[in-house]
């Protein structure tokens, strides 16, 4: 059973600080994994998908890479803002459709 | 596009009743996905359907719990009768298996349930 699991569980940086979260999975072979942010009484929203030919994917300040091999991916945000306070959840999906979902790394960017 | 668009946001039962949870897929999307989320165990996958057709239901907690897709537009997740551990936000989420944008799963706003 592939686990997924995201440390921290949370995060203060000030604002501009650079964030990296992890992600680690047991399993490698996935087909893809997927970044999301959830706001606090929200839902989620995709970030950036990494197919499992990729090493990286790269949408504005986020940067996501992705290393098989070793089971790990992280999430870049350059120059953080108090905009990028939120829960980032990362899920592994094999090769069926089932995402496995960490259970997150709460943000908090301080002004 | 509007996106995942989930009924009612909110909704407050009292243990014993029957609650339905509607959903709208993103129009063009062909998987639909019901999941709940709690505290204590995050994100859990209730059931998936390709093409309207309940694929994967290993997920749905007893016989309590009902999922439909009708067609391809609409689904409802059904819980009779409530009990107060049935608390919990549930989230439909689509996606599109092929194609621009495939996998890329997007969620809705979910529905967040309290059993007293």
């Amino acid at each position: 059973k592939q686990e997924v699991t995201q440390i921290p569980a949370a995060l203060s940086v000030p604002e501009g600080e650079n964030l990296v979260l992890n992600c680690s999975f047991t399993d490698s072979a996935i087909y893809n994994l997927q970044w999301f942010r959830q706001d606090p009484g929200k839902g989620l929203t995709s970030l950036l998908l990494i197919q499992s030919s990729q090493r990286e994917q790269t949408s504005g300040r986020l940067n996501a890479s992705l290393d098989k091999s070793s089971g790990r991916s992280t999430l870049y945000i350059a120059a953080s803002q108090p905009g990028d306070s939120a829960t980032y959840l990362c899920a592994v999906r094999p090769d069926d459709y089932k995402l496995s979902f960490g259970a997150g790394t709460t943000v908090t960017v301080r002004a | 596009d509007a996106g995942v668009i989930q009924s009612p946001r909110h909704e407050v039962t009292e243990m014993g009743q029957e609650v339905t949870l509607r959903c709208k897929p993103i129009s063009g999307h062909n998987s639909l996905f019901w999941y709940r989320q709690t505290m204590m165990r995050g994100l859990e996958l209730l059931i998936y359907f390709n093409n309207n057709v309940p694929i994967d239901d290993s997920g749905m907690p007893e016989d309590r719990f009902s999922a439909k897709m009708p067609n391809a537009s609409f689904s409802t997740l059904k819980i009779q009768p409530s009990e107060p551990r049935d608390s919990a936000v549930y989230f439909c989420a689509s996606s599109r298996r092929g194609g621009a944008g495939a996998n890329v799963l997007t969620f809705g706003a979910g529905s967040r349930l309290t059993v007293l």
